[in-house]
């Protein structure tokens, strides 16, 4: 399958501070990237569809301004989570939508204390 | 109601059991269905994707689909303890631009 990264894989951040994820597509272009939330024992809530060159499409209840989306090239998205709070500690995952398939990448574990 | 349900388990079998997943969708227009695994602390993980009705057998895994009942499954024969995993199913509809929509997932475990 298509190989999907993401960095950092775990970071651990101030309250009021801002933290930058990055996902990339390796062996693809994708021209969508998803971004979805997963909180302890809970299912994948996806936040927001990436369009490489437009702005990002959120999903009802997710702050656009909190929740920063680049999109620049066909390999790259970057989720920017700003001022974030201890509620905003979760597990980060980025996918790419290529071959009929998404692919997820191995996700961020965001601690925010 | 929710868009994608899956029972939450946990699914307990023993080693060599078949182990069956199920999972309904609400919306009739959806048109790709997937089966993730997903182990704890990890991201999801394709197994299977079925897009029309019947069966579809891919090793230990068989995907069944039933776009009147609005039903999927999966199916694990001889189920193994490095199966223990929580089973997410997935749907990809027409509404929303083609948003897949993530079942709350099944946690099996094997048994050895």
């Amino acid at each position: 399958g298509a190989v999907v990264s993401q960095h950092p894989s775990r970071v651990i951040c101030k309250s009021g501070t801002s933290v930058k994820i990055e996902c990339r597509s390796l062996d693809f272009q994708a021209t969508t990237m998803f971004w979805y939330r997963q909180f302890p024992k809970q299912s994948l809530m996806l936040m927001a569809t990436s369009n490489e060159g437009s702005k990002a499409t959120y999903e009802q209840g997710v702050e656009k301004d909190k929740f920063l989306i680049n999109h620049a090239s066909l390999t790259l998205s970057t989720l920017t989570v700003t001022s974030a709070h201890p509620e905003d500690s979760s597990f980060y995952i980025c996918s790419a939508s290529g071959r009929a398939s998404e692919f997820f990448g191995p996700g961020t574990r965001l601690t925010v204390l | 109601q929710k868009e994608v349900e899956q029972n939450s388990g946990p699914l307990s079998v023993p080693e060599g059991a078949i182990a069956s997943l199920n999972c309904t969708y609400s919306d009739r227009g959806s048109q790709s269905f997937f089966w993730y695994r997903q182990y704890s602390g990890k991201s999801p993980e394709l197994i299977m994707s079925i897009y029309s009705n019947g069966d579809k057998e891919d090793g230990r895994f068989t995907a069944q689909l039933n776009k009147a009942s609005q039903y999927v499954s999966l199916l694990i024969r001889d189920s193994q303890p490095s199966d223990s995993a929580t089973y997410l199913c997935a749907v990809t509809g027409n509404t929303g631009g083609f948003k897949t929509i993530f079942g709350a997932g099944t946690r099996l475990f094997v048994k050895a």
